[in-house]
């Protein structure tokens, strides 16, 4: 399935790097996301991008900074990260979250594997 | 409260078993509810909605109840192909301005391991 791609699927960095995760989507969908997935922890949300504006920052550290130059294209830069940021971290795609609007399922692509060393 | 609970299980379940999952959520306005299955070191993917009538795809039963707040899922003559880790997903209302909260909230998941 390649309908949300991204890269790279792993990634090793030091603290002092710095380094951009990448997610494309080809779904025609509106709304893209982050989600950080620690070891036996749940999902959690970490940026919503509605038409290419930011919708929601759920409390991120601004060592994580993200990108959306178009509906299709995320990014997730990272510097001077921790290792306590080593995870999985997905991005996921949908039709429009505005406010008002039904909300769809999300779909997900294949993750980065970031370690922090 | 959690937003979404889960049992994390494992559920042990020989081949050909039923077994049920439930969830509750705490946002009486939620509106939204999905099953995702998620396989070891890989992304979650969409099992199935769940509506307010309950729907069924083939050995895959969704139920939700509105008014005890949970939803259900019931896999019928479990294979050894559904072992994985099943995540309740729930949103907030669909009338809330509160853009804060339009994504999905995902439970920490119910793992099940069906054996031979």
């Amino acid at each position: 399935e390649t309908g949300v791609t991204q890269t790279p699927r792993h990634l090793v960095m030091g603290m002092t790097n710095k380094k951009s995760l990448k997610c494309e989507q080809h779904l025609g969908h509106n709304a893209m996301y982050w989600y950080k997935q620690s070891a036996k922890k749940p999902l959690e949300l970490m940026f919503v991008y509605n038409f290419k504006e930011q919708t929601e920052n759920n409390s991120v550290p601004s060592r994580f900074s993200p990108e959306c130059p178009n509906s299709s294209h995320l990014f997730l830069h990272l510097h001077t990260l921790q290792p306590e940021d080593s995870a999985l971290y997905l991005c996921a795609s949908s039709q429009d979250s505005r406010p008002g609007a039904l909300v769809y399922e999300q779909y997900f692509g294949p993750g980065t594997r970031l370690t922090v060393t | 409260r959690k937003e979404v609970e889960q049992d994390p299980g494992p559920f042990n379940v020989p081949e050909g078993a039923t077994v049920a999952f439930n969830c509750t959520y705490s946002n009486s306005a939620s509106q939204s509810f999905f099953w995702y299955r998620q396989d070891c070191r890989k992304e979650p993917k969409l099992l199935m909605s769940v509506y307010s009538s309950g729907n069924e795809d083939g050995r895959f039963t969704a139920q939700l109840n509105r008014a005890s707040q949970y939803i259900s899922l019931l896999i019928r003559d479990s294979k050894l192909s559904d072992s994985a880790t099943y995540l309740c997903v729930v949103n907030a209302s669909l009338n809330s301005m509160d853009t804060g909260r339009r994504a999905l909230t995902f439970g920490s998941g119910t793992r099940l391991q069906v054996q031979p």
